[in-house]
């Protein structure tokens, strides 16, 4: 267990819907990032925020925002959900100079039928 | 839920036999290397990282090389258990970012 914890496990939505993943960084983690797992495309990073602040951007869509709340947690929305956005969505935490070891959750499955 | 990698290269060890994972990157300018080990149905785990000031680092049962000149980085894994099955994932962080990136994947499998 890497003390991350993400819900739902499984999330299953229509095209066009919008959906939140959440997620609880490990106890003192500042840091916290989105990763998304397509077969495809791999592990690509999606954003990082650290103790509220946005601070790195990767290839997130427009569609797909986040934040960090005051007390760490973060949310991920994705809206006007299209049947390419279907993939595993990994949270990860990790302290703030020690970027290179993040723990993951256990990841949220998104279905877009 | 399954790993990523229908296309996933795959590498099969001998139960006890070491394994070596290769990877290639591409950023000469990457601060650190790091490599990844993702169960089927759970996130990644940090295994180990290397500095790109040094050429070699060991952990317990495993060893990371780092070779600049090729931009070559390798995984080794001494008396390969079956609980070492996995899609492995070399990654780095480039200069002044903190974020990961990483590389295509390398699915280990144990045979008895």
């Amino acid at each position: 267990d890497s003390g991350v914890t993400q819900t739902p496990k499984h999330l299953i939505t229509a095209t066009g819907q919008r959906v939140t993943l959440r997620c609880s960084p490990r106890s003192g983690d500042l840091s916290v990032y989105w990763y998304q797992q397509s077969l495809d495309q791999g592990l690509q990073f999606l954003i990082q925020y650290y103790n509220g602040e946005e601070r790195a951007k990767g290839n997130i869509l427009e569609r797909f925002s986040a934040q960090q709340f005051p007390d760490l947690h973060s949310e991920l929305n994705l809206s006007s959900l299209e049947l390419g956005d279907s993939a595993l969505y990994f949270c990860a935490s990790s302290v703030v100079d020690r970027a290179y070891e993040q723990y993951f959750g256990p990841g949220t499955r998104l279905t877009v039928t | 839920g399954e790993s990523v990698g229908l296309h996933l290269p795959t590498l099969s060890v001998q139960e006890g036999d070491n394994s070596i994972i290769n990877c290639a990157y591409s950023n000469s300018a990457s601060d650190y290397f790091i490599w990844y080990k993702q169960e089927s149905g759970k996130g990644p785990q940090f295994i180990i990282d290397i500095r790109s000031n040094m050429d070699k680092r060991q952990g317990q049962r495993v060893t990371v090389l780092l070779n600049k000149t090729v931009k070559h980085l390798s995984l080794q894994i001494a008396a390969t258990q079956p609980g070492d099955s996995a899609v492995y994932f070399c990654a780095e962080i480039p200069s002044s970012a903190s974020k990961i990136i990483f590389g295509s994947g390398t699915r280990l499998s144990i045979r008895p």
